[in-house]
Formats: C-alpha cells, structure tokens, sequence
C-alpha cells in the first residue's frame, strides 16, 4: 500500500530564506507526483506537477524535483515571502487514478 | 478554465436528513474524485470515477452514496450521517490517458452534522 511522508510536519522562517519541503513515497510505480498548497479552510491549488518520466518542474520561485527509484521529492522555494504561509501537500498518483496525500508541511513566514 | 465548482459552500444537516454535494468540471476531465478533510489532516481519498463508472471505493459507508450523471457532473448524497462526518469535502477532476494528469481541486463544501 502506498505511504507519502512529508518532512519537516512545520516550518517557521524570516523572511527572504530559501527553503526546501520533503516528500518520500514508498512505491516507486507512480504515474506522477504533484504539490499542492492550501490555505486555511480552503481547497487545494496546484503548484507543479511532475510526470513520472520527469526530473524536475519550475513555476517562479518554486522547483520540484522527483527521484522516482528512491521514491523522493523535494519542492524548493526560493526567496519565501509572508503570502507563501500556507500547507503544502504532495500527492503521488498510481496506474489506477488514485491520488495519495502525504500529510503536509504547515509554513509560516514571519515578516 | 481550471476550475472546479463545489455546491454549497457550507452545509448543515442534521442526522435524519438528506442532502446532496454537487461537483462540476468543464475541463473535459474523465476521472472525478471525492475526498473528505478534517481539520489539520491531509484529504482522504473516498471515492474515484472513471468515465462515469465508478472505480474506486476506500470502503466508504454507505450513508455516502456518489452519483456521475455525466461526464462534467459529480454528486455526492448524504442520508443518515453522524457528527464525526462533520467535515470539508473535496471535489478534484483530472484527465485520463495519456499526457499530463494534474488534478484540480474545488473550494469544498464545509459540512457540519448536527
């Protein structure tokens, strides 16, 4: 059965750090693996989306990578600011449709 | 057009009750999905449709009881719940075959059983 961790659970920086959210899977046969942010009693918006033959996916100041055969993602925020405070969730997907949540990294930016 | 509309927003019922969550897509996505969120947890997968054919159930309780009239369209019906169903529930859509499968989320429908 598929598990996603997602380390640290949360993370307090200043402002202007460059920061870096984990996300581990235990299957390795997954179709894709996406990073969601959500804010407080919100739904979910998509940040990237890596499909399983990709390495790595930019918007801004966000990069994802995927290591797919140690079952690894990163999600890489560059220069964080206070409207970045939000959860971010991976999800992987499998051959099947179904999309698993790892637990979440709660962010908070101070000013 | 990303989007994904939920219906109602917010919702409260009491346990003899019956009502109904709506989802619509115009994507053109063919795999829908319901996921039920408690505060502070990651969205828990309850139920998959594929082609209007529902392929995945996590061994949801009947008391839910999901609907595809179409291909743009997901319903989710609510008879009998209890107060520990009180929750946000999540609508997403994703296409299906080849090509990028990024899944779209709704704003949810916060449900409080009473």
């Amino acid at each position: 059965k598929q598990e996603v961790t997602q380390i640290p659970a949360a993370l307090s920086v200043p402002e202007g750090e460059n920061l870096v959210l984990n996300c581990s899977f235990t299957d390795s046969a997954i179709y894709n693996l996406q990073w969601f942010r959500q804010d407080p009693g919100k739904g979910l918006t998509s940040l990237l989306l890596i499909q399983s033959s990709q390495r790595e996916q930019t918007s801004g100041r966000l990069n994802a990578s995927l290591d797919k055969s140690s079952g690894r993602s990163t999600l890489y925020i560059a220069a964080s600011q206070p409207g970045d405070s939000a959860t971010y969730l991976c999800a992987v997907m499998d051959s099947s449709y179904k999309l698993i949540f790892g637990s979440g990294t709660r962010l908070l930016v101070r000013p | 057009d990303t989007e994904v509309t939920q219906t109602p927003k917010h919702l409260v019922m009491g346990m003899t009750n019956k009502k109904s969550l709506k989802c619509e897509q115009h994507m053109g996505h063919r795999a829908m999905y319901w996921y039920k969120q408690k505060a502070k947890k990651p969205p828990e997968l309850m139920f998959v449709y594929s082609y209007e054919k529902l392929s995945i159930n996590e061994s949801v309780p009947s008391r839910f009881s999901p609907e595809c009239p179409n291909s743009s369209l997901l319903n989710l019906h609510l008879h009998a719940l209890q107060p520990e169903d009180s929750a946000l529930y999540l609508c997403a859509s994703s296409p299906r075959g080849e090509g990028p499968t990024e899944a779209f989320f709704g704003q949810g429908t916060r449900l409080t059983v009473v």
